[in-house]
């Protein structure tokens, strides 16, 4: 069974940092692609960014890009997600999740229980 | 860049098939990926590249793609099989993984 464990979530004003992590205990993910995926309270999944394998390809959805950065440490087995510059609409649970098959056309196979990242005056 | 549309809501009987479908132009030629998710639990894959099942996924869970639409279909509903239903494909063109806005599947 694979689990991850996910921490570094919080309550933040508007303009401050989070850094997210998300560690993989009992599996060795430096095969693996791994992603960011959250949801604002009520609403749908949004896919945030994803990380290849060895770390040299990544992607961001528009709303992040040039806020957030996505990493890894193959040696922690530990994905990163970096959020600077937060917004209120930043607010909501971020899932992490691995994809076994490290193609960008792949499904998202198995997920970590969520963090809570709260943004507010 | 692919807007993945899925009805807001299904309502089905104990024992009967639920059709839950994910809408864009051209997704028959795009992997298209089932994520479940039941309140208060991260989403779980339930079917990827269409029609494959993860291990642990019953039978009763299948999926096709055609035309412009991808079709996820649940068999002899249970109670169980309660939750928000949500497609899923990688958009070439942008380079982004897309989500539709997903469907609550009620068993009544």
């Amino acid at each position: 069974q694979v689990q991850l464990v996910g921490s570094g979530g919080g309550m933040v004003q508007p303009g401050k940092s989070l850094r997210l992590s998300c560690a993989a205990p009992r599996v060795a993910v430096r095969d693996y692609g791994l992603s960011w995926v959250r949801q604002a309270p009520g609403k749908g999944l949004e896919w945030v960014t994803s990380i290849s394998s060895g770390g040299a390809e990544r992607s961001y959805a528009a709303s992040v890009k040039g806020r957030f950065t996505i990493s890894r440490d193959n040696t922690r087995n530990t994905l990163y997600l970096q959020m600077n510059s937060l917004r209120v609409e930043d607010t909501g649970l971020y899932f992490c999740a691995i994809c076994v098959r490290d193609r960008e056309d792949a499904s998202l196979d198995y997920w970590g229980p969520g963090i809570l990242v709260s943004v507010s005056s | 860049s692919y807007v993945l549309t899925q009805p807001p809501s299904v309502s089905v009987a104990p024992g009967k098939t639920a059709t839950i479908t994910c809408g864009a132009d051209n997704i028959e030629h795009e992997r298209v990926h089932w994520y479940q998710q039941k309140p208060g639990q991260a989403p779980q894959l339930v079917l990827y590249n269409e029609s494959d099942r993860p291990s642990g996924v019953p039978e009763r869970f299948s999926g096709s793609n055609s035309g412009h639409t991808a079709t996820l279909t649940i068999s002899r509903v249970e109670a169980g099989d309660e939750a928000d239903y949500y497609c899923q494909l990688w958009d070439r063109g942008s380079d982004h993984r897309v989500f539709g806005g997903g469907t609550k599947l009620t068993v009544l």
